[in-house]
């Protein structure tokens, strides 16, 4: 079965570049990897998904090396407001069951 | 666009109760996926549906059943509640393998 590791808490500063990163280590062939932000008590937030190597959109952008084992999740200058827990979600096909997996996620502190 | 709505929002039992939650996909999703999420812990995972079907399962006991009805929703069953029940449960939508979005939740306490 798939595990995922994410550090569990990163601190910050606001303006500055933040990288978070997940390992997966049987992630299933075809899926994709999805990040997602989280405030308390509500529902995850959609941030970006990719396959392999690089995708950016306006908010983050994701790297994703080619044995597709990791992702890295880059938040540039971030603001109080990014404060939150951050988790990677990868699809698995252990056990010859399709599972989602979601990282253990990382709470993120950003500091004025 | 509405997003992927779930009722109740909160809801109390006592052990041993049975209980419903409901999910609305977003409009042309087929896919949904029902997680619990326990305070202070990330989502575990369910189930997910896809065109009615089950597609997964996660390590949940026979006590939680879900089923996706013909124009996309889906219901989560949860009989002979028990307190490590309480938690919140989420629901997203999604097409086949691709992005899923999540509802707000609805947040289930046993007592």
């Amino acid at each position: 079965l798939a595990k995922t590791t994410q550090p569990i808490s990163m601190d910050s500063y606001e303006g500055q570049e933040v990288n978070i990163t997940c390992s997966h280590n049987n992630i299933a062939t075809n899926d994709y990897i999805t990040w997602y932000q989280q405030f308390p008590s509500q529902g995850p937030r959609f941030i970006i998904q990719g396959y392999k190597t690089k995708v950016t959109n306006e908010v983050a952008s994701l790297f994703i090396p080619a044995d597709r084992k990791s992702s890295t999740l880059s938040l540039p200058r971030v603001s109080l407001s990014d404060t939150a827990v951050y988790y990677c979600l990868v699809g698995d096909w252990g056990d010859s069951s399709y599972k989602l997996i979601f990282g253990s996620g990382t709470r993120l502190l950003v500091r004025p | 666009d509405a997003g992927v709505t779930q009722s109740p929002t909160h809801l109390i039992k006592t052990r041993g109760q049975q209980v419903t939650l409901r999910c609305s996909p977003i409009s042309g999703h087929k896919s949904v996926s029902w997680y619990q999420q326990v305070l202070g812990q990330g989502p575990q995972f369910i189930f997910q549906y896809y065109e009615k079907e089950e597609r997964g399962r996660g390590n949940f006991p026979d006590r939680f059943s879900a089923r996706q009805f013909p124009n996309y929703s889906s219901e989560l069953n949860v009989n002979a509640l028990l307190l490590g029940d309480s938690a919140l449960y989420l629901c997203a939508s999604g097409t086949a393998q691709e992005t899923q979005y999540f509802g707000p939740g609805t947040r289930l306490l046993v007592l």
